[in-house]
């Protein structure tokens, strides 16, 4: 079992739709919870973290934490083209593990 | 600040050569981290540091892959020989200890 898990996609959403993007961990002794978006070609960006159960919401986005079902999900609200990109997960527990990203088309 | 600087952007080399990445983290930083990303595999960490001194280099593939961290302001991954499976995009990042990572523009490295 991968230790960070995410679905490669690409999730299509339509512009102005909430896009939904879920990741699953395997270690329960993980703490800090990281969203980085990277842009084709680019470095990894933070956008979201979360460290406690339930929701975080920052603008257009909404950072959601389950420890006991071992799951951190990423909404974006009014989903823009220039939100298309691919959205990579990462857990820290004695080291910090991304996932493999899920890749979001938002189209027009 | 300028940022986590990286060099070169582009690295193209022949198999058996020696390969140096450059990075520069964030002032006040005190984590640096090394991450390989490749589409198969994603991103990977090679081996991350914490006031200079390596913390975890398990991710380090093998022998022919080594870093350094001289001081606060300066890091270096060395592939000697390089190979072909060596070929993917190496990201530096750094961070507080709070583990926000900010990351460099990367190094292009295809070996060939």
């Amino acid at each position: 079992q991968k230790e960070v898990e995410q679905n490669s996609g690409p999730l299509s959403v339509p512009e102005g739709a909430i896009a939904s993007l879920n990741c699953t961990y395997s270690d329960r002794g993980s703490q800090s919870f990281f969203w980085y978006r990277q842009y084709s070609g680019k470095s990894p960006e933070l956008i979201m973290f979360i460290y406690s159960n339930g929701d975080k919401e920052d603008g257009r986005f909404t950072a959601q934490l389950n420890k006991a079902s071992q799951y951190v999900s990423l909404l974006i609200r009014d989903s823009q083209p220039s939100d298309s990109a691919t959205y990579l997960c990462a857990v820290t527990a004695s080291k910090l593990t991304f996932g493999t990203g899920t890749r979001l088309q938002v189209t027009l | 600040d300028a940022g986590v600087i990286q060099s070169p952007r582009h690295e193209v080399t022949e198999m058996g050569q020696e390969v140096t990445l450059r990075c520069k983290p964030i002032s006040g930083h005190d984590y640096l981290f090394w991450y390989r990303q490749t589409m198969m595999r994603g991103l990977e960490l090679l081996i991350y540091f914490n006031n200079n001194v390596p913390i975890d280099d398990s991710g380090m593939p093998e022998d022919r892959f080594s870093a350094k961290m001289p001081n606060a302001s300066f890091s270096t991954l060395k592939i000697q020989p390089s190979e072909p499976r060596d070929s993917a995009v190496y990201f530096c990042a750094s961070s507080l200890p709070d583990k926000k990572l900010f990351f460099g523009s990367g190094t292009q490295l295809s070996v060939l």
